[in-house]
């Protein structure tokens, strides 16, 4: 099945600084790699996601780059903010629809210090 | 995107009893839910996926009969942890599959947190 890396598992930095997470992935099958954001006692967000036909996508301060040869993907975040702080997770699958089975990446604590 | 609603959100019960909590899909239908177990700093591990009018399927080392499932509706699935121990004390997610901006994903529940004396 499919294994998901995530590091690091806890990243701490200044108001205002770049966050960038990396994901390897295992099955070269998986073509959608979401990322969620998850705030204490609550569920997952999706916060951006990519498929396996595009290698970047951005969304305001937030993109993700995919590199499907070497199986990894990476979270970038820019001009960090406070209310960014929270545990984000990578994510990698295969199928269409939503229906597919989603293999969760470890996990990284962002903490963004004001 | 899809509006999820679990209920309750969260639940102290005594060892040995069963308690059961709701995933509602509130703005379509949902013929696949599916739910997540997740312990404390650890990442969201799937239990089982659950079809509407037919049975769960459950994932390896999942105890089916634990963990019961009922899709009884397009837009509500139930899970019931029978006979609660401690070590099911968990957070438990539900998600829904969905439709956003073209690319197909899953939308998480709030979650329901068990504890279980």
């Amino acid at each position: 099945g499919e294994n998901v890396e995530q590091h690091p598992s806890t990243l701490s930095v200044q108001e205002g600084d770049s966050a960038v997470i990396k994901c390897t992935y295992s099955d070269s099958a998986s073509n959608y790699f979401p990322w969620y954001k998850q705030e204490l006692g609550k569920g997952p967000q999706l916060i951006i996601d990519i498929r396996s036909n595009v290698g970047e996508k951005k969304d305001q301060r937030i993109a993700v780059t995919l590199n499907k040869t070497a199986k990894h993907f990476s979270l970038h975040i820019t001009e960090t903010q406070p209310e960014d702080s929270a545990v984000y997770f990578c994510a990698a699958s295969w199928g269409q629809g939503g229906y597919q089975k989603v293999t969760f990446g470890t996990g990284t604590k962002l903490q963004v210090i004001p | 995107g899809a509006v999820v609603s679990q209920h309750p959100s969260w639940v102290i019960c005594k060892s040995g009893t069963s308690v059961k909590i709701e995933c509602r899909s509130l703005d379509f239908q949902a013929t696949t839910m599916f739910w997540y177990r997740q312990f404390p700093k650890q990442s969201l591990m799937l239990m089982a996926t659950s079809n509407e009018g037919s049975k769960a399927t459950y994932e390896q080392g999942v105890e089916k009969d634990k963990f019961l499932i009922n899709h009884a509706s397009l837009t509500l699935s139930t899970l019931t942890v029978t006979s609660a121990h401690p070590e099911d004390s968990s957070f438990y997610i539900c998600s829904v599959p969905g439709l956003a901006g073209g690319t197909d994903t899953q939308y998480f529940g709030p979650g329901t947190r068990l504890t279980v004396l």
